[in-house]
């Protein structure tokens, strides 16, 4: 089964709004990547929090990390029309060393 | 500079048929990835080369697949006899290094339909 899972699947706003997706994980992880991908081909990386962390910034995107309940979110922040795509987070579980496993996804849809 | 690029982008193959599927990844990253992803699924890790270690193999779902990656920079994704449930986008990425902690780079993947 996936590490890595999403919710929700999918997701629809509109523009301007926030749009906050879910990750939750089983085993203990190094750190923790949020992927962007846009019509199915390749993903492009967000943003990577490590176990250590519990909050991380970089422009509009804002992820949390609670290690105790083994879950991430990633907030998009003002939504915008290109920010449509499938996120992905990926994990880094302690002991494989450079495995990420991905989760299924979250189809995000911002309406205009 | 040039990012991770694959071909081709788009294959068709009868089943039964052998296909390769390429992947040059950006120059001077050492780790080279492998994945499949199927129509609204997630990743699906196939292979790892890491420099002039043996590879991780242990995602590869069958003995059709095989993977080579020469002079620890391109890299060849073959699967023979075709089913059609290999169908899917194959994703090759590169990283600098090797960890977890690295961002991982893709391709724009190649769709594979087998028929």
């Amino acid at each position: 089964s996936q590490q890595g899972e999403e919710d929700p699947q999918a997701l629809s706003i509109q523009e301007g709004e926030n749009a906050t997706m879910n990750c939750s994980y089983k085993t203990s992880i190094n750190n923790l990547q949020w992927y962007r991908q846009n019509s199915g081909r390749g993903l492009v990386h967000l943003i990577l929090i490590r176990s250590n962390e519990r909050e991380k910034h970089s422009g509009r995107l804002r992820v949390t990390l609670d290690t105790s309940k083994k879950s991430s979110s990633l907030l998009i922040t003002a939504s915008r029309a290109a920010d449509t795509a499938s996120y992905f987070c990926a994990t880094d579980a302690r002991g494989s060393n450079y495995k990420l496993t991905f989760g299924k996804g979250t189809l995000l849809t911002v309406n205009p | 500079g040039a990012g991770v690029s694959q071909s081709p982008s788009n294959k068709v193959t009868e089943k039964g048929k052998d296909v390769e599927l390429r992947c040059d990844p950006i120059s001077g990253h050492t780790a080279l990835y492998w994945y499949r992803q199927s129509l609204g699924q997630g990743l699906e890790f196939l292979i790892y080369f890491q420099g002039n270690s043996a590879p991780d193999k242990s995602g590869l779902p069958s003995d059709r697949f095989s993977a080579e990656r020469t002079g620890g920079s391109v890299s060849t994704l073959t699967i023979q006899r075709t089913q059609q449930e290999d169908s899917a986008v194959y994703l090759c990425a590169s990283s600098l290094g090797g960890g977890g902690s690295d961002e991982q780079y893709f391709g724009p993947g190649t769709r594979l339909t087998v028929t």
